[in-house]
């Protein structure tokens, strides 16, 4: 298994501009997240979806949208960027169940200028 | 709403010796489940070791430990025999036992920057 795999791993944007991040896993989880790291900080959660058509909010969504057709793929979509959105983000995965632990993917590294 | 507070921006060890990394959380569940990950400059997350609250017996995993003290909600992670590998952010996590995608969420503290010196 590739586990959670996220592309790209770095990007520059320029102020209003538009971006895809991808998101995909091979291990036919239902739940997964998207979160942001702010330098100095802990991971917060952007959205969150308990499986194919199911999203929802997380603490820090403003700013960005999610879509989940398939069990595989959670992309997150940034509509107008902004410099507030500089950040390292992450995807996760999970299975089913309380007691399953949360896999996260290598990380996407946006400036946003 | 939980808080993970990691009152160790900085922490540094020997190679070979060992070192403790602090973590307090404010809840009022009692039910929950508390993990140490690790992230190396690779930026990836690493699981290094997960508690059930309802265990009274601590979590081991080979050279990593931890110290979870329920009332006092305090959960230390020791690392023994310290390699340069080791050396990386390290991430305490909260996550409630409540059903649900938000509530299976995991809140992280601010984290704790461990070097290991040769």
């Amino acid at each position: 298994n590739a586990g959670v795999t996220q592309t790209p791993k770095f990007r520059i944007l320029k102020i209003g501009q538009s971006m895809t991040l991808q998101c995909t896993q091979d291990m036919n989880h239902n739940y997964m997240y998207w979160y942001r790291q702010d330098p100095g900080m802990g991971l917060k959660l952007i959205y969150y979806s308990v499986g194919a058509g199911i999203t929802d909010k997380g603490e820090v969504p403003n700013g960005y949208n999610v879509s989940r057709s398939t069990t595989e793929d959670f992309p997150l979509r940034l509509e107008l960027a902004a410099p507030s959105q500089t950040s390292v983000y992450f995807c996760a995965s999970r299975y089913r169940g309380f007691t399953d632990t949360q896999y996260f993917g290598p990380g996407t590294r946006l400036t946003v200028l | 709403a939980q808080t993970v507070t990691q009152s160790q921006p900085e922490m540094s060890v020997q190679e070979a010796e060992t070192v403790t990394l602090s973590c307090t959380y404010d809840t009022s569940e009692s039910d929950y489940y508390l993990f140490w990950y690790k992230q190396p400059p690779s930026r990836q997350m690493i699981l290094v070791i997960r508690q059930e609250a309802y265990k009274q017996q601590n979590a081991t995993e080979n050279r990593f430990s931890v110290n979870f003290q329920k009332a006092a909600k305090s959960f230390s992670l020791k690392i023994s025999d310290s390699q340069l590998g080791d050396a990386a952010m390290y991430f305490c996590a909260y996550r409630s036992e409540r059903s649900g995608g938000s509530n299976y969420k995991l809140t992280f503290g601010k984290g704790t920057l461990l070097t290991v010196n040769p």
